[in-house]
């Protein structure tokens, strides 16, 4: 089993500039969030899909921040424009019951400049 | 609002058990107890989870006590790639999200 691919590892970008993340989840896992993970702190919410449908997007930051997961597999998450406080992991993750653990992704290290 | 209390940062000696406590005074009966780690570099890992008894699995095990305020997890046999930030969650079974506070960091030393 692959687990969960994000890419890029990492990517520098300077503000005002636009970005993408993207995931593959575990295959057979319907559900699929992204998390913000600030240096020193726990991974924050921002959105968790259902299927194609995104059934939790109250923490997105929705003026810069927008999210797509075609057919319900892969997923897309992008920034435009970029901010200076935008600089996080970008974490990705799936699982196929809520009872059960998560599996996330190594993430995407932004840095904005 | 932080449903757990863990602290900062704990040592380890390497081949040693490592306990490490949680605080959970608030937790409601449907919630469960969930433990994950954050080794340095790579998203967060599932530990464990449990709602009132003892779990065991490969990785370790959760002693919940009886009024479930609080839980351990026990590392039995700590090796130097268990160092990591250790999390401590408390969630309803069908609630999906994972609210991460600040952890503990445990450093296994050899």
């Amino acid at each position: 089993e692959a687990g969960v691919v994000q890419s890029p590892r990492y990517k520098i970008i300077e503000k005002k500039q636009p970005v993408a993340f993207w995931c593959n989840p575990i295959s057979g896992h319907n559900t699929l969030y992204w998390y913000r993970q600030n240096l020193g702190q726990g991974p924050e919410l921002l959105i968790r899909y259902e299927n194609e449908e995104a059934v939790d997007d109250s923490q997105l930051p929705k003026d810069r921040f927008s999210a797509e997961r075609l057919k319900g597999v892969d997923s897309t998450l992008k920034i435009q424009p970029a901010e200076l406080g935008d600089s996080a992991v970008y974490l990705c993750a799936s699982s196929l019951d809520p009872q059960g653990g998560y599996t996330f992704g190594s993430g995407t290290r932004l840095t904005v400049v | 609002d932080a449903k757990t209390t863990q602290p900062p940062s704990m040592d380890c000696a390497e081949g040693r058990a490592a306990n490490l406590p949680c605080n959970h005074s608030t937790i409601s009966g449907n919630e469960y107890v969930y433990w994950y780690r954050q080794i340095h570099s790579q998203g967060p890992q599932y530990i464990i989870h449990g709602l009132k008894n003892n779990e065991t699995n490969e990785m370790a095990s959760l002693i919940i006590t009886e009024d479930r305020k609080s839980s351990t997890l026990i590392l039995p046999h700590a090796t130097l790639r268990d160092t990591a930030v250790y999390y401590c969650i408390v969630r309803v079974a069908n609630d999906y999200k994972l609210s991460f506070g600040a952890g503990t960091t445990v450093t296994v030393r050899a």
